[in-house]
């Protein structure tokens, strides 16, 4: 157990629907990243966050995906107007901002867009 | 930008056996590198680390040395145990540190038989 929390776990949607995930991360963690994983594919990268600030967005991330870490703690990512291709697993990790500091990652989101 | 290649998989070992997984990588600056597992049902667990050249990772009788003349990072383990059965990834981070954003090779499954 990494002690950060995904959820839901799974979650089935039709195309064009929204959907939320939430990401909980290990409590004195201050940066937080969501990855994307496809089958037979590493995790990609999609974002981050230092506290409550967005410092990087992957080229990977569409207009219809946005993610939200008000106070720095809990984060929520959104994807607006699903598609099948969007069907994937969404990971989040968490860290400290040394340099030397691992990511520690959740057991995901599994997203299925039919 | 950075990129990780592992080889081709899945292998299938007997239970004792030597493992090699190789691991090749293309990165600006000095980024860490990395060795994640994900076993059955479960979410990715960091493996082992490295930061430096030279430096050498361990974990449970695993290790992989950080080669920058050969940019290689490959995975070895003396005798495997059918408990090694899982997808093992190879991975690095920015040049911001240890703790940025990570990109990952495709992942290699490893089937141990007893």
């Amino acid at each position: 157990d990494t002690g950060v929390s995904q959820n839901p776990r799974h979650k089935i949607t039709k195309r064009g629907q929204n959907v939320t995930f939430r990401c909980d991360p290990i409590s004195e963690h201050n940066r937080l990243y969501w990855y994307r994983q496809t089958l037979g594919q590493g995790p990609e990268f999609l974002t981050y966050f230092q506290n409550e600030a967005q410092l990087e967005k992957s080229r990977l991330l569409s207009d219809r995906f946005s993610a939200e870490r008000p106070k720095g703690s809990f984060s929520t990512l959104e994807i607006q107007r699903t598609e099948q291709g969007d069907s994937a697993m969404y990971l989040c990790a968490t860290g400290r901002s040394s340099s030397t500091d691992t990511q520690y990652f959740g057991p995901g989101t599994r997203l299925t867009v039919l | 930008g950075n990129s990780v290649t592992q080889m081709e998989g899945p292998v299938t070992l007997s239970e004792e056996a030597f493992l090699t997984i190789n691991c090749t990588y293309t990165a600006t600056g000095y980024p860490s590198l990395f060795w994640y597992v994900q076993y059955p049902g479960e979410g990715l667990q960091l493996l082992l680390k490295a930061t430096k050249a030279d430096d050498k990772g361990s974990n449970k009788g695993f290790e992989a040395t950080y080669r920058k003349e050969t940019t290689s990072f490959h995975l070895e383990k003396g005798s495997v145990q059918v408990s090694d059965s899982a997808v093992y990834f190879c991975a690095l981070s920015g040049s911001g540190g240890a703790n940025s954003k990570l990109t990952f090779g495709k992942g290699i499954t490893l089937s141990v038989r007893p």
